[in-house]
This record gives structure tokens, sequence and C-alpha cells, in this order.
């Protein structure tokens, strides 16, 4: 079936690692996006990218890092310098410019 | 910078009725497009109905409905006869040229039986 699927749906981290969110999409979409969700704050973007080997940062880039390398791949990193990286993080790509984006079903981070 | 304001964080109406979700955006520029998106309990995100900036028609989707209003950078989303399975978090967003979709603090809605 076609869609975005973000993996994995919890996850755990110490504080101080570094952990990488895995986001695929089989849909051919060109853009692609990661969002950071807090309660009370909406959806914040961190990065996107519109076409493979680039991106632009969001809102929120301070302690993220990104890549696209490949059209159906854009995994998300959460280094240690972000200050509260708990979160719901969530994928989204675009097939067409000025289009709607689609939504994985995120992925919950928990540092302890 | 661009923004997009949702001045309700919550609202309840009782099933049936019609409710009004409040957004504002802020840009400079004349053509964009606008969304608003559905997140239910499961937090999976979506789409409800889109806007197209150029277009002045109000779009519709069965019972939802916009008021897009250019001028004063406004775009509600009216839902008509309201059912229990509208009880969801609302975002409103909006996406420039350069592709970068922005979106609101969101809007829980709870519709009452």
């Amino acid at each position: 079936d076609g869609g975005i699927t973000q993996s994995p749906k919890y996850l755990f981290r110490k504080e101080g690692q570094n952990v990488t969110l895995s986001c695929e999409q089989n849909l051919n979409h060109d853009a692609m996006y990661w969002y950071r969700q807090d309660p009370g704050q909406g959806l914040r973007l961190i990065y996107y990218s519109q076409i493979v080997n680039d991106f632009q940062k969001g809102d929120i880039a301070e302690g993220y890092s990104v890549s696209r390398e490949k059209k159906e791949s854009f995994p998300l990193t959460v280094t240690s310098a972000q200050k509260n990286p708990t979160a719901f993080y969530l994928c989204a790509s675009s097939p067409d410019p000025n289009t709607e984006a689609f939504f994985g079903q995120g992925t919950r981070l928990t540092v302890v | 910078a661009q923004t997009v304001t949702q001045s309700q964080p919550e609202m309840s109406v009782q099933e049936a009725e019609t409710v009004t979700l409040s957004c504002t955006y802020d840009t400079s520029e004349s053509n964009y497009y606008l969304f608003w998106y559905k997140q239910p309990p499961s937090r999976q995100m979506i789409l409800v109905i889109r806007q197209e900036a150029y277009k002045q028609q109000n779009a519709t989707e069965n019972r939802f409905s916009v008021n897009f209003q250019k001028a004063a950078k406004s775009f509600s989303l009216k839902i008509s006869d309201s059912q229990l399975g509208d009880t969801a978090m609302y975002f409103c967003a909006f996406m420039n040229r350069d592709d970068k979709i922005i979106f609101g603090k969101g809007t829980r809605l709870h519709i009452l039986p």
C-alpha cells in the first residue's frame, strides 16, 4: 500500500544520546517535512525538503539535523544539543508544489 | 514572518449544531494556499479542506465549508450538522510559494451528545 511510514511509533532514549527518526514514503512525492507537536503549541516546522539533496530550515531547526539522499527517505536526527527533545514528531510529504501535505502516523520520542 | 493564529483553544457544541472555527494569518504574498486539518485522538492528521488564495469562491466539502476573506486574511471553517466523529483537534495551515507549510496552534473541538 502507498503511504508514509514513520518508525518506530514509540522511542525511548537516554539524555545526551543522538537519535534518528525514520520517515519513508512510496508515494513518489517530491516535498517532505518534519514537524514537532507539543501540547498547546500546534505543529512547528523543523525542516523541509523540496527535492533530493536539498533541504531548508524551519522555525525550530536548532538541535536537529536531516538528510535527503533519496526521494523516498527523509530521516531526522535529534541531537544532544536539543534542549527539550521529548515530543511527538510528525513527518509529511507533498506530491507537487502548492498541494496539501500527507502525514505519517508519528513517533513519540521520550528522553529520560 | 508568516504566522497563523487560531484564537479559540477549545470549543464545545451539541451534536447536530453548526460550529465555526476561526483562523487568521499574516503574509505579504498574494498567492498561497490554506488548509484545515483534523487530528482525532488517534493523532493521524487528516485534510479537511483546502483553499487557493487566487480563487474567490469559498471551498466546500460536504458538511465542511470555509469563509475566506483575503483582504482580512481570515479563513474560518464551518462545520454543519456536527457529528460525534467530528470531535478532534483542528489545525489551520498556510502554504507559501516556497512550499513551506505553517500551522496554527489548533482548536480542540468537542461534539457533545
